[in-house]
């Protein structure tokens, strides 16, 4: 086991949906990060937190909104999506810079 | 040269053979390195972390040349299990990101 937990493992949803997709982490880690990764694609970073701050968007179109509350805690809320955007969204914690831990994804599809 | 640089494969090799792969990185004051697995449809695990010259552990063997800029994964005795994508990942060139930077990954099949 990882430590990092996601909910749900499994998402459809249409177009004119509002989902939101959880992360946690048990492992008293300071940084939380959202990936994507579509089918065979390498990994793209879309969001950093350390320490609850958001320090990293790496050009995320305004349909994915994350929040962190604190820092066992990390969500991305989904809106209006595209069908390009299913794929499988991973979770990761670490110690600031250190090895991340992977959450085992949700993998999301939508309509 | 990008931040990190992966050979994609695939790498088919039957199975007891060695396998090598390497993995190229920009930021030549980069401390700490790791290789992690990843399986079809499933999250990366680390497999090994990297942080002087080298790290052994059972059949998976990493080492790292600074000189070149490069750090190579060696695995011995290849396994049917050890089938999946291996991702090489360094610290960030920017030294104002705080991520890990991903390799795209090296895909090896190992066959009967």
């Amino acid at each position: 086991e990882t430590g990092v937990t996601q909910t749900p493992r499994h998402l459809v949803m249409g177009m004119t949906n509002k989902k939101s997709l959880k992360c946690e982490q048990h492992l008293g880690h300071n940084a939380m990060y959202w990936y994507k990764q579509s089918a065979k694609k390498p990994l793209e970073l879309m969001f950093v937190y350390n320490f609850k701050e958001q320090t990293e968007n790496n050009s995320v179109p305004s349909r994915f909104s994350p929040e962190c509350p604190n820092s066992s805690h990390l969500f991305l809320h989904l809106h209006t999506l595209q069908p390009e955007d299913s794929a499988l969204y991973l979770c990761a914690s670490s110690q600031v810079a250190g090895e991340q831990f992977f959450g085992p994804g949700t993998r999301l599809t939508v309509l | 040269r990008k931040e990190v640089e992966q050979d994609p494969g695939p790498f088919n090799v039957p199975e007891g053979a060695t396998v090598a792969f390497n993995c190229t990185y920009s930021n030549s004051a980069s401390q700490s390195f790791f290789w992690y697995r990843q399986d079809c449809r499933k999250e990366p695990k680390l497999l090994m972390s990297v942080y002087s010259s080298g790290n052994e552990d059972g059949r998976f063997t990493a080492q790292l040349n600074r000189a070149s800029q490069y750090i190579s994964l060696l695995i011995r005795d290849s396994k049917l299990s050890d089938s999946a994508t291996y991702l090489c990942v360094v610290p960030p060139l920017d030294t104002g990101r705080r991520a890990l930077t991903f390799g795209s990954g090296t895909r090896l099949q190992v066959q009967p």
